[in-house]
């Protein structure tokens, strides 16, 4: 199984200050196609989990332009530029080369 | 608008059974895969398993901790995805999410269920 390790588990931040999440697979993720098989997620407090960003880098219907996803073959990273109080919930990366897996979630709070 | 209504929660004895149900709207569901995805409490999110459709046998794909205890279905005709959960564990005890295919643009609210003795 293809292993997702997050960093850092836990992520205090200024309204307004840049915020970086990485995520680390034990396995590349790039198909022959050219893709990576990376998707990020946000889950808000109390709400189901949203889709952020897919394939590495492609934002989701919706998505603010703040959120941007890079990253290839087994490490991926997803910024917000400007963090804002919407912001806060628990961060997920995910992989659907093999099967699918997460990793543990990152969560971010308000300072 | 794409609609995921999940049903059928509840409470279950340690070895006992239950089946939850997801109810598919806004989109053709006879050609997209649906996956289960759950969330213990207090817990990050944790893969299920997924049916693909029809037109591709409609395989199923397991994680190992649910390997067979836990059964994925799907009725075209009723736009409506099931989880058939046997065997259960105390460790089941979670909310279960049915998502679309991968990446997964939708998710339902989620219903709990919780095995206890």
């Amino acid at each position: 199984d293809i292993v997702m390790t997050q960093s850092p588990l836990s992520l205090p931040v200024i309204p307004g200050e840049p915020a970086s999440i990485s995520c680390r697979s034990s396995q590349r993720l790039l198909h022959s196609n050219g893709h990576n098989y990376l998707d990020w997620y946000l889950q808000k407090p109390g709400q189901s989990p949203q889709l952020l960003i897919y394939l590495a880098s492609n934002r989701a219907s919706g998505v603010p332009d703040r959120f941007s996803g890079s990253g290839s073959g087994t490490d991926f990273t997803l910024k917000i530029s400007r963090v804002e109080a919407e912001d806060v919930g628990v961060y997920y990366c995910m992989q659907s080369l093999q099967s699918i897996t997460f990793g543990q979630g990152t969560r971010l709070e308000i300072k | 608008e794409v609609q995921l209504v999940e049903s059928g929660g509840g409470l279950a004895k340690p070895g006992g059974s239950l089946r939850v149900s997801c109810a598919a709207s806004g989109f053709t569901f006879f050609e997209t895969w649906m996956n289960w995805v759950r969330q213990a409490p207090g817990k990050g999110l944790e893969w299920v398993g997924r049916i693909k459709s029809k037109t591709e046998g409609m395989t199923t794909d397991y994680a190992a901790p649910v390997k067979d205890r836990f059964t994925i279905s799907r009725d075209d005709s009723k736009n409506t995805l099931y989880l058939q959960m046997n065997s259960l564990k105390t460790e089941d005890t979670a909310v279960y999410f049915c998502t679309t295919e991968a990446p997964f643009d939708y998710w339902g609210q989620g219903v709990r269920v919780t095995v206890s003795p």
